[in-house]
């Protein structure tokens, strides 16, 4: 099946500084590609729609300044959590579909981030 | 896309099939059940989807209620790998890849 990487899959970082994940389908193209935000025993919660070549979509609630994404090829989406704090540790997750009908998402392996 | 509710948590013995359902009595005639799983600080796996026929693949078996208001996604032989949050989501697919909206989900255990 289609493969979706995620790097890192963890980071520890300082409050006020930025960290940058990647997110690669590594065997298809995929012209849109999802990040999700999930935090301990609660579900995925979906944060932003990254489009290929124009801004991201975010929902309700989700700073667009504070959560940086950059769709900039047909592989690759990056998720920047800028001037961090500690609630924003979270496990930050990516997905991505092929084109066309009936296709299934597939996930990165997520990436906690901690931050102290 | 219709939503979903799943019973919390469920435990099967190794070995024994695990049968998980899922409620959308309000999905549509052009959404699809999806089931996708969880394992602890992993990214969601798909398992199987289907419109109305039953399914079956390598993972599961997928029964959809003929009404379609209810499905059981089957593990014939769970193993302690299986320890999984499953997740039953109705979407509507089209041309390009969408969004899931995620529920709680359903905890289950395989005990040894």
């Amino acid at each position: 099946g289609a493969v979706v990487s995620q790097h890192p899959s963890w980071v520890i970082c300082k409050s006020g500084t930025s960290v940058k994940i990647e997110c690669r389908s590594l065997d298809f193209q995929a012209t849109t590609m999802f990040w999700y935000r999930q935090f301990p025993k609660q579900s995925l919660m979906l944060m932003a729609t990254s489009n290929e070549g124009s801004k991201a979509t975010y929902e309700q609630g989700v700073e667009k300044d504070k959560f940086l994404i950059n769709h900039a090829s047909l592989t690759l989406s990056t998720l920047t959590v800028t001037s961090a704090h500690p609630e924003d540790s979270s496990f930050y997750i990516c997905s991505a579909g092929k084109t066309g009908l009936n296709t299934e998402a597939f996930f990165g392996q997520g990436t906690r981030l901690t931050v102290v | 896309d219709a939503k979903t509710t799943q019973p919390p948590s469920m435990d099967c013995a190794e070995g024994r099939a695990a049968n998980l359902p899922c409620n959308h009595s309000t999905i549509s005639g052009n959404e699809y059940v999806y089931w996708y799983r969880q394992i602890h600080s992993q990214g969601p796996q798909y398992i199987i989807h289907g419109l109305k026929n039953n399914e079956t693949n390598e993972m599961a078996s997928l029964i959809i209620t003929e009404d379609r208001k209810s499905s059981t996604l089957i593990l014939p032989h769970a193993t302690l790998r299986d320890t999984a949050v499953y997740y039953c989501i109705v979407i509507i697919t089209s041309g390009s890849a969408r969004q899931l909206t995620f529920g709680s989900g359903t905890q289950l255990t395989v005990l040894p």
